[in-house]
């Protein structure tokens, strides 16, 4: 049964600083791994996609990496921002299943002024 | 291009009652998925609706039910609330194949059960 795990929970740093939020996963017969972002009481809004076969993807100021091999998933946050204050959460599509997303409870990050 | 919308955004229903979610799907996407987000947890799969048939169910009872309309829209309804059903409930829209089976998400309906 895959599992995802994300540490810490919770994190908090000063503005300007590059972080990184992690994920792991038991299971490496994945098809995709997807990082979202949740603002409080909010939906999800997607950040970044990761095929099986990619090791990274960019957007901006994120970057988000994979080894399937070890069942790692990071996102790189750069010189950051109050508002990246939020919820980070990833999620993993298994390689049998065509339908669903299994989830890590997600990393609180507060970035302070 | 309209995005995934959620109707009603917040809803208190009192236990034992019955509750119809509604979503509508992202232009172009033909799968609806729904997903339960307990407070402080990752969101919990419930079920996907691919061309108005279930395609997928996750470890919830049969009183979480859905619909698919002929327009891909999508109902999720719940039938004697439990106070545990209290959550955010999440629909995401997708078109298989496309754009790498991404999931796009709309704001969730917060549902309190009393």
């Amino acid at each position: 049964k895959q599992e995802v795990t994300q540490i810490p929970a919770a994190l908090s740093v000063p503005e300007g600083e590059n972080l990184v939020l992690n994920c792991s996963f038991t299971d490496s017969a994945i098809y995709n791994l997807q990082w979202f972002r949740q603002d409080p009481g909010k939906g999800l809004t997607s950040l970044l996609l990761i095929q099986s076969s990619q090791r990274e993807q960019t957007s901006g100021r994120l970057n988000a990496s994979l080894d399937k091999s070890s069942g790692r998933s990071t996102l790189y946050i750069a010189a950051s921002q109050p508002g990246d204050s939020a919820t980070y959460l990833c999620a993993v599509r298994p390689g049998d299943s065509n339908y669903q997303l299994i989830w890590g409870a997600g990393t609180k990050l507060i970035i302070k002024p | 291009e309209t995005g995934v919308t959620q109707s009603p955004t917040h809803l208190i229903k009192t236990r034992g009652q019955q509750v119809t979610l509604r979503c509508s799907s992202q232009s172009g996407h033909n799968t609806v998925s729904w997903y339960q987000q307990a407070l402080g947890q990752g969101p919990q799969f419930i079920f996907q609706y691919y061309r108005e048939e279930e395609n997928g169910r996750g470890n919830f009872p049969p009183r979480f039910s859905g619909l698919q309309f002929p327009n891909y829209s999508s109902e999720l309804n719940v039938n004697a609330l439990e106070l545990d059903d209290s959550a955010l409930y999440l629909c995401a829209s997708s078109s298989p194949g496309g754009s790498y089976n991404e999931q796009f998400f709309g704001p969730g309906t917060r549902l309190t059960v009393l």
